[in-house]
């Protein structure tokens, strides 16, 4: 079975920059796993902030940004705000039909 | 918009079934398909299935013995059945639109429902 990986936290100043990560337990993420980011706030749906690597959603600030480095996607959170702390997860396309969520990553501005 | 409704408790044993009901947009678009997350409480979100509006599916491997989602295009509906559950299945459980054909190359969930919190125990 896939297991997609995320830091399980990272901390990040007002005003700072930030990049999390998203990787495979076997193997380098590519554009072809089509990674998608989403915020999850509790109490609130998940947001959708970036799809296929790097296009942001309808309405999410361009201080977020999707890429991939190295051998993993990433989000990264420029100029992060107070509103910015939240769980982050990650989504791989790994086979047909078939998608993995990372573990998520909790963010605490600070 | 998306909204998801079902009984909040489920005994042990039991199956749960939940409802997604699709506003704004039919269901018989050829370019989503229709999905099911879960989240228990402190942990991860877990994806559980996609349905298509032609009845094809896709399950989560894990869960794949016990899911069945399914569609009803006259109610503009999809639905979620989970059998024999225990007290690791209290969750939210959240429905999503997929953007996912054959005709773009790409896969994420573009929009979601509210959650729903179904707790199992007797």
């Amino acid at each position: 079975q896939t297991v997609v990986t995320q830091e399980p936290s990272f901390s990040v100043s007002p005003g700072g920059t930030v990049t999390l990560t998203c990787g495979l337990s076997s193997g380098s993420v590519s554009t072809s796993y089509y990674p998608s980011w989403y915020q999850r706030t509790p109490g609130q749906a998940p947001r959708t902030l970036i799809y296929s690597t790097n296009v942001r959603s309808s309405g999410v600030p361009d201080r977020f940004s999707g890429s991939i480095l190295g051998s993993k996607a990433a989000l990264t959170i420029t100029g992060a705000q107070a509103d910015d702390e939240s769980d982050y997860y990650c989504v791989l396309y790994v086979d047909i039909g078939i998608s993995v969520f990372g573990g998520g990553t909790k963010l605490t501005v600070l | 918009q998306l909204q998801e409704s079902g009984p909040g408790l489920v005994k042990p044993s039991e199956t749960l079934s939940l409802t997604c009901s699709v506003s704004g947009g039919s269901i018989r678009s050829s370019d989503f398909h229709w999905g099911w997350i879960r989240q228990p409480p402190g942990k991860g979100l877990e994806w559980m299935g996609n349905v298509y509006y032609n009845g094809n599916t896709y399950y989560n491997p894990s869960l794949k013995s016990r899911v069945t989602i399914s569609v009803d295009t006259s109610k503009n509906q999809f639905s979620l059945k989970l059998t024999s559950v225990t007290a690791a299945d209290t969750s939210v459980y959240f429905c999503a639109r997929v953007k996912y054909s054959s005709y773009w190359s790409g896969y994420y969930f573009d929009s979601w429902g509210q959650g729903t919190l179904v707790t199992v125990s007797s």
